[in-house]
Order: structure tokens, then C-alpha cells, then sequence
């Protein structure tokens, strides 16, 4: 598997639900990072949590960072069907020059 | 509002050609990087910059080369189009990669035919 691979790959919830998603990512890390894509356009930074921080908040948004495990998971909390979109996480790794963006998980919130 | 600029959001180009994809950054940020992005693949990077007329090759650089004559611009250049390289290409700066997150561009979609 990738570094910074999302699971599921794909999400369908109502509106009002919450939608979690999950990334697991193989080396030790700087900070990890969690952004947003509407359709055919750039992304969007969200959040970056770093190594040494467990949990952050931004709204609606709450990124958990376990580096035991090397995973973090992204909640989105009351979904709006404005949040349909793609989420891709991204690790900055401790060594390494460059931030490694995972395939994403495609979210659709249904109205 | 800071932002990354693309000059184009859509491009179609002959097999052949030879292609300027133009970003421009209006945030003093040092680093800069193009990707491109396909379905199933995620995004790759091409290559990226740390400074003024420097220039590192990230993991997929054949077909392609860089320009940063100056801080707050940088281009690739597809220096003889193919059909392969028709995918989503994706400018992006950052201030600093261990500390902040990336600001990217709105993407142009080339299509090579």
C-alpha cells in the first residue's frame, strides 16, 4: 500500500450524518495533512496536525493522529451536501523532501 | 486572498507540441511544485522548486521541465507533447512544508490529442 492511503475509497451518507475517514501511512512523519477537492478543481488545505499533537479541531471538521498505529482519521460532523467532494490526506515524512498525497475518499452527502 | 494562480484552467494541445503551463503565486512563498493528478493515482509530483532559478525533480520528471526565473512564478514545460500526458496538472507553494499546508492552483486540464 501507498504512504497517506485513504479508506474507504468511496462514501455515500445523508445530509445531517457524520462521515469518517480514515489514512494509514507507513513512515515516521512530520505532520499529516487533510484537504478538500470539489470536482475538476484544486485542492483545499483543511488541517495539518503534527506529530506530536493527537487531536484538532477546526468547525465542523476533527482529525485524530495516532503515530502508534500510523493512522489518523478525518470527522466531518453534521454533513452538508456542500461537503460532497474528494478528501486526500498528505504526510510530510521525518528524512524525507516531500509531502505524499494519498488517492482519496470520494464523500457524497445526500440531500 | 492569497492565492496560486494558473494561467488556464483547460488546454487542448497537438501530440508534438510543445506546452507552457504558467503559475504564479502571490504569497512570497519560497517553495513551489507541480503535480499532476489521475484517476487512481493520486497526485504525483513533477517538480519542484526551493528557490529562485532552482529546480529538483520530483518522481515523475521525464517529458517535463521547469522555469522559475523569479519567486513568485513557476512553469512547466511539456517540451514534446503525447497522449500519456493528458491528465489534471496541479501548481502549488507553500511557506514551509513542516509547519503549514500547501496552497494550491484551480488545476488545468490538458488534453493532448
Amino acid at each position: 500500500s501507498q504512504q497517506g492511503e485513504e479508506d474507504p475509497q468511496a462514501l455515500s451518507i445523508q445530509e445531517g450524518e457524520n462521515a469518517t475517514m480514515n489514512c494509514s501511512y507507513k513512515t515516521s512523519i512530520n505532520n499529516l495533512q487533510w484537504y478538500r477537492q470539489n470536482s475538476g478543481r484544486g485542492l483545499v488545505h483543511l488541517i495539518l496536525i503534527r506529530s506530536n499533537e493527537r487531536e484538532k479541531h477546526s468547525g465542523r471538521l476533527r482529525v485524530t493522529l495516532d503515530t502508534s498505529k500510523k493512522s489518523s482519521s478525518l470527522l466531518i460532523t453534521a454533513s452538508r451536501a456542500a461537503d460532497t467532494a474528494s478528501y486526500f490526506c498528505a504526510t510530510d515524512s521525518t528524512g524525507g523532501f516531500k509531502t505524499i498525497f494519498g488517492a482519496g475518499t470520494r464523500l457524497f452527502v445526500k440531500a | 486572498d492569497v492565492k496560486v494562480t494558473q494561467s488556464s484552467r483547460y488546454l487542448v494541445k497537438r501530440t508534438g507540441e510543445k506546452v507552457f503551463l504558467e503559475c504564479v503565486q502571490d504569497m512570497d512563498h519560497e517553495n513551489m511544485f507541480w503535480y499532476r493528478q489521475d484517476p487512481g493515482l493520486g497526485l504525483r509530483l513533477i517538480y519542484f522548486s526551493y528557490d529562485v532559478k532552482m529546480k529538483e525533480k520530483g518522481d515523475i520528471p521525464e517529458g517535463y521541465s521547469v522555469s522559475r526565473e523569479k519567486k513568485e512564478r513557476f512553469s512547466l514545460i511539456l517540451e514534446s507533447a503525447s497522449t500519456n500526458q493528458t491528465s489534471m496538472y496541479l501548481c502549488a507553494s507553500n511557506r514551509d512544508r513542516k509547519n503549514y499546508g500547501y496552497t494550491f492552483g484551480s488545476g488545468t486540464r490538458l488534453t493532448v490529442v
